[in-house]
């Protein structure tokens, strides 16, 4: 069965501090990966997307990387900014339909105290 | 500005009522697609259209229906909401090429009583 697990589920850390966000799947066969930032009450928004060939990507603070092999991905956030606090996704997709089939994880969900 | 909108963001509604999710983008993509999601879960897809007059249904079953008239525009409606039905509502778009990332409505909060 295709899945998309997250840990941790939730998470506390002050500001200034740098955190990591991990995602294992099992989607197969693999297309993508993207991570997702979802403000309470909002749609997400896309921080990074990952091939197969791509074992790292960073958008500003945000650094993910990709082991296709163990099928694991992380998200890590450098400095961490109060504004950083929301639910992050992590989402896979499969090649094997025209859909480009999504599989969303739960999200982990980050609160940065000050 | 090229974007989504999805109206209302908030509804709270009675049992029984007729509603109509609306969603309308302005990037031209062809594929359109509907979640629900709620507290603390992942999305879930219910339905997804690849281009006008295409509707198709998703993972999730779901008692509403969609309709793909034009490009742009993605409603969704419940012809009788009930209880069960109280979620968030996500829409979202992408381009027809394979591999490139959905495009996120800001969502509706539907509350049924």
């Amino acid at each position: 069965k295709n899945q998309v697990e997250q840990s941790p589920q939730s998470l506390i850390i002050l500001e200034g501090k740098n955190c990591t966000l991990q995602c294992n799947y099992t989607v197969s066969p693999f297309s993508n990966l993207r991570w997702y930032k979802q403000d309470t009450g909002r749609g997400p928004v896309s921080l990074t997307i990952m091939t197969f060939s791509e074992n790292t990507k960073s958008n500003g603070r945000y650094t993910a990387t990709l082991d296709a092999d163990t099928k694991q991905s992380s998200l890590h956030i450098t400095a961490s900014q109060l504004s950083d606090s929301a639910s992050y996704i992590c989402v896979v997709s499969d090649r094997g339909s025209t859909l480009g089939r999504l599989y969303f994880g739960r999200g982990t969900q980050l609160t940065v105290w000050p | 500005e090229a974007d989504i909108y999805q109206t209302p963001r908030y509804l709270v509604i009675g049992t029984g009522k007729k509603i109509t999710l609306e969603c309308s983008q302005t990037m031209g993509h062809d594929k359109m697609y509907w979640y629900q999601q709620d507290p603390g879960m992942e999305l879930h897809l219910i339905h997804y259209s690849y281009g006008v007059n295409s509707t198709e249904k998703g993972d999730l079953s779901s008692e509403s229906t969609v309709s793909r008239i034009r490009t742009e525009h993605f409603p969704l409606t419940l012809e009788s909401a009930r209880p069960s039905h109280t979620s968030q509502y996500l829409c979202a778009s992408s381009e027809s090429r394979a591999g490139v990332g959905q495009f996120f409505g800001p969502g509706t909060r539907l509350t049924v009583l």
